[in-house]
């Protein structure tokens, strides 16, 4: 299975909105509505904030939201923080059952 | 409260098995829906999914790794162990153990362990 494609990086300036795309197949992204991202600070572990395209965890900031259409989903990141740089990674439920996670965006502020 | 940590080496020579162990606590690998992941990251480099055993002892494991990659559980131990055979320096990496979301569709991670860097060097 190949990765799921993402744009390298991103900027934006405080307060400004950016969005990250997440490009898949009909066999992952466009399959199911089962869209995860999660974020990544250097040196940490992931932490997921959007599951299901839409769905935030408790805990996680009402500046993130998700969509999708067709094959691509999208993350949305509005009033930009310092706090927000950091990379970001889609992933997908396949339709062989499997998880395929994307080729991650850095995001600058 | 949910906890995850990786054990294992941190060096291993090519053509080597790999055996990492997940050891948790603040859920039970016997509950209906709990699974645990393994997912790895190269240094520099993007996260891919490794594997994922789940409650019912149903695993499924990336295809393109499928060949070397064997998951299992101890659920008295409350612990995973991940085993990669025949390794190589590209499988150089931080692997991360994650546990699953629970009542979620498409397996989402919500809880990850700190990540165990492995060499593969001779």
């Amino acid at each position: 299975q190949s990765a799921l494609t993402q744009p390298a990086s991103v900027s934006g300036s405080p307060g400004q909105s950016i969005t990250i795309s997440c490009t898949g197949t009909s066999s992952d992204v466009g399959a199911y509505n089962y869209v995860s991202w999660y974020q990544q600070h250097p040196g940490k572990a992931p932490k997921l904030i959007i599951h299901e395209v839409i769905i935030r965890p408790s805990g996680v900031s009402s500046r993130f939201s998700g969509s999708k259409s067709g094959n691509t989903a999208s993350l949305t990141i509005s009033g930009l923080q310092a706090e927000d740089e950091a990379d970001y990674y889609c992933s997908s439920y396949t339709t062989s059952r499997t998880l395929v996670f994307g080729s991650g965006t850095k995001v600058t502020v | 409260q949910i906890t995850l940590k990786e054990s294992g080496p941190t060096l291993v020579k090519p053509t080597q098995t790999l055996k990492l162990t997940c050891a948790f606590s603040g859920f039970s690998l016997s509950t209906s829906g709990v699974g645990v992941g393994w997912i790895r990251q190269p240094p520099g480099k993007a996260l891919e999914w490794l594997a994922l055993i789940y409650w019912d002892d149903d695993k499924h494991s990336n295809p393109s790794l499928q060949t070397r990659l064997t998951i299992t559980k101890d659920t008295s131990k409350n612990q995973v162990v991940l085993t990669m055979t025949n390794m190589d320096p590209v499988d150089t990496a931080t692997y991360y153990c994650a546990h699953r979301l629970l009542r979620a569709g498409g397996d989402p991670f919500d809880y990850w362990g700190q990540g165990t860097l492995v060499t593969v060097s001779s």
